[in-house]
């Protein structure tokens, strides 16, 4: 039972370059979404789904798209890397039942823009 | 709008001491309320949770209590261990959607 799978752990990319950041959770959760983690910030907000085929944005969602073809994957996509997008980012997902359950996480990807 | 508001950090502990972190929240209605844990360099796991007034939730030695008349939910541990070193996420579900609002956490440090 592998719960939610981030891939990579690292990345370092530079400025202008575009990446995809792997989402996959095999417990059929319908909600999943994106957080990035910066010091002093908490958790924001970036993009979520409830369901395959249906995504909205969070509360920090310029320069990056998601996508939702299977309940399985979420993929995050950064179009063109600005260091600003330095950050530790979790996938996160849920049974849709009004977030009762809470959300189980993946171990995060860090990030580095240079 | 819906918030929550933890004590900052860090929280700074000897081992067996008495812990107690702050958490108070703002949202309409009755949210459903949680606290994360972060071990340095993982993700968040869920730690406790309560879905209504005067619930108690507890895990691993930690408790915390839904106050509807305070709009609040400390998190207690009777003796911490320095195993129990970690950020600490305040969290809440006004039941609305499944989005979760988190506090900013607080880092907990203990000491042999």
């Amino acid at each position: 039972n592998a719960g939610v799978t981030q891939t990579p752990k690292f990345q370092v990319l530079k400025t202008g370059q575009s990446m995809t950041l792997q989402c996959a959770q095999d417990m059929n959760h319908e909600y999943m979404s994106w957080y990035r983690q910066d010091p002093g910030m908490g958790l924001r907000l970036i993009h979520y789904s409830v369901g395959a085929g249906i995504t909205d944005q969070g509360e920090v969602p310029n320069g990056y798209n998601v996508s939702r073809s299977t309940t399985e994957d979420f993929p995050l996509r950064l179009l063109s890397a600005a260091p600003s997008q330095t950050s530790v980012y979790f996938c996160a997902s849920s049974y849709s039942t009004g977030g009762g359950y809470g959300y189980t996480f993946g171990s995060g990807t860090r990030l580095t823009v240079v | 709008g819906d918030s929550v508001t933890q004590m900052e950090g860090p929280v700074t502990l000897s081992e067996e001491a008495f812990l107690t972190i702050n958490c108070t929240y703002t949202a309409t209605g009755y949210p459903s309320l949680f606290w994360y844990v972060q071990y340095p360099g993982e993700g968040l796991q869920l730690l406790l949770k309560a879905t209504k007034a005067d619930d108690k939730g507890s895990n691993k030695g930690f408790e915390a209590t839904y106050r509807k008349e305070t709009t609040s939910f400390h998190l207690e541990k009777g003796s911490v261990q320095v195993s129990d070193s970690a950020v600490y996420f305040c969290a809440l579900n006004t039941r609305r959607d499944d989005k979760i609002i988190f506090g900013k956490g607080t880092r907990l440090h203990i000491l042999p």
